[in-house]
């Protein structure tokens, strides 16, 4: 069955306390990304990957790291992470333009910064 | 200031009636436009697209009409069913931007028996 998984579900954590959630995909899409959905704001692209060790920023990436060591994978990192970035994270894998626009998506990571 | 809006929070209508979903966008760059539809506890899913060449493109149930000039799109879900009730993302995406998709804020539809 073609899904993008992400790791964990829920999480909270302190301020400062460094944190990586995971996300993998078995449809060998070479684009992969991450948003975070916000109340009223609908879904803000963090970092997004066209291929392996190819990473690019998007509208909100300030507080994140990413890493595309391999093609199924695309974790994000936050390093010291802090109350304004409790969110509802996404991550989203698609085919290389032209083969189909539409993304897919994982069930999403809930996470409370305290 | 937003690319995409969706100025509807949310939408109420009877089964069996017309939902319009309606999106706005700014950006006359766009390629192409997408609506995902979001169950709680879940992620969004691909539901529509439209090409930014076309006007109409029809899938089943549902109908994605562009409207160029106003920078436009509206989603029709005919009839409407129960099940039909999520949140609804409209999304664009261009191709120069490095295949990002930009969402509009959603709209919640509630469709009552």
């Amino acid at each position: 069955e073609a899904q993008v998984t992400q790791n964990p579900r829920y999480l909270i954590t302190v301020t400062g306390k460094k944190l990586t959630v995971t996300c993998s995909q078995n449809m060998n899409h070479e684009y992969m990304s991450w948003y975070r959905q916000d109340p009223g704001l609908g879904l803000r692209q963090i970092y997004y990957s066209m291929n392996v060790e190819v990473t690019d920023k998007g509208d909100v990436p300030e507080g994140y790291k990413v890493s595309r060591k391999e093609k199924r994978n695309f974790p994000l990192i936050l390093e010291s992470p802090s109350p304004n970035q409790t969110s509802l994270y996404f991550c989203a894998s698609s085919p290389p333009q032209g083969l189909g626009t539409e993304a897919f998506f994982g069930q999403g990571t809930r996470l409370t910064v305290v | 200031d937003q690319q995409v809006k969706q100025n509807s929070p949310s939408l109420s209508v009877q089964e069996g009636r017309i939902s319009i979903l309606n999106c706005d966008y700014t950006n006359s760059m766009f390629d192409y436009f997408l609506w995902y539809k979001k169950y709680p506890a879940e992620g969004p899913t691909f539901l529509i697209s439209i090409s930014s060449i076309k006007d109409k493109n029809e899938d089943g149930r549902f109908t994605v009409f562009l409207n160029k000039s106003a920078k436009h799109l509206s989603l029709h879900i005919v009839p409407s069913q129960p099940g039909d009730s999520a949140v609804y993302f409209c999304a664009a995406i261009s191709y120069n931007a490095g295949n990002m998709l930009t969402f509009g804020g959603g709209t919640r539809l509630m469709v009552k028996p």
